[in-house]
C-alpha cells in the first residue's frame, strides 16, 4: 500500500486568490497524479507529475491554470491559480504501486467564495 | 472514447442484505479495473483491482467480477453492514497510467 498525506485538508479562498496543495508519499515513486472531483461527480484527472520533467496535462488543464512541481519522488504541489467559484473542488493526489493499484491522499476540499 | 457507467446512482438497503454494484465500460481493451470506496467529503480507499487477464478478486465480504467481453464489472457486498455506507466507484485504465472514473454508486445501508 502507500500512506499519502495532503495539506491543507480544506481551505475556503476568496476569488481572485491562488491556494497551494501539497502532496507527500512515504516513499519513492515515478507518476504522481493530481485528480479534481467537482461537486457531485466523479473524478477527473488534472496532470501527471513526472520528477525531472514538466508535468504532462489533461485536455481542458493548462499549466497557466494548475502549475505543477515535483521537486522529487516523493513529494508534489499543485497550485490552483486565480481562483473563482467554479474551481471549488476537491483536488486529490494519487500515486500507483503494487502491481498497478493506485492509492489516493485524504484530498483537499477546496471553497471559492 | 471510453465511457465509463455505474448503475444505479444511488441505493439503499437494509442491514444484512446482499447487494451488487455495476460497472459498465464500453471499450473492451481494458488493462485493469479498479473499485474504489469515498466516505463523504474523503478521498479514495482501494478495495478491489482486477487485471484483464482475471475473471475476479475477493477480499473479505468484498467480491469483484471482470467480463470483458460484456463490457462489465460487478461489485458483490456480502452482508451489508451500516459502516458499508459510501460511495463506490469503479476506474479502469487501458495499458496507460490514466484512469477513467465511473460516477459512482452511493449506497445507504439501514440499521
Amino acid at each position: 500500500s502507500a500512506v499519502i498525506s495532503q495539506k491543507p485538508s480544506r481551505d475556503i479562498c476568496q476569488r481572485g486568490t491562488s491556494l497551494t496543495i501539497q502532496c507527500q508519499v512515504d516513499s519513492q515513486v515515478t507518476m504522481m497524479f493530481w485528480y479534481r472531483q467537482q461537486p457531485g461527480q466523479s473524478l477527473t484527472l488534472i496532470a501527471t507529475a513526472n520528477q525531472g520533467s514538466e508535468a504532462t496535462y489533461e485536455s481542458g488543464f493548462v499549466i497557466d491554470k494548475f502549475p505543477i512541481s515535483r521537486p522529487n519522488l516523493t513529494f508534489s504541489t499543485l497550485t490552483v491559480s486565480n481562483m473563482s467559484p467554479e474551481d471549488s473542488s476537491i483536488y486529490l493526489c494519487s500515486v500507483e504501486r503494487s502491481g498497478d493499484t493506485q492509492y489516493f491522499g485524504p484530498g483537499t476540499r477546496l471553497t471559492v467564495l | 472514447k471510453q465511457e465509463v457507467t455505474q448503475i444505479p446512482a444511488a441505493l439503499s438497503v437494509p442491514e444484512g442484505e446482499n447487494l451488487v454494484l455495476n460497472c459498465s465500460f464500453t471499450d473492451s481493451a481494458i488493462y485493469n479495473l479498479q473499485w474504489f470506496r469515498q466516505d463523504p467529503g474523503k478521498g479514495l480507499t482501494s478495495l478491489l483491482l482486477i487485471q484483464s487477464s482475471q475473471r475476479e478478486q475477493t477480499s473479505g465480504r468484498l467480491n469483484a467480477s471482470l467480463d470483458k467481453s460484456s463490457g462489465r464489472s460487478t461489485l458483490y457486498i456480502a452482508a451489508s453492514q451500516p459502516g458499508d455506507s459510501a460511495t463506490y466507484l469503479c476506474a479502469l485504465t487501458s495499458g496507460t497510467y490514466k484512469y477513467i472514473f465511473g460516477t459512482g454508486t452511493r449506497l445507504k445501508v439501514l440499521a
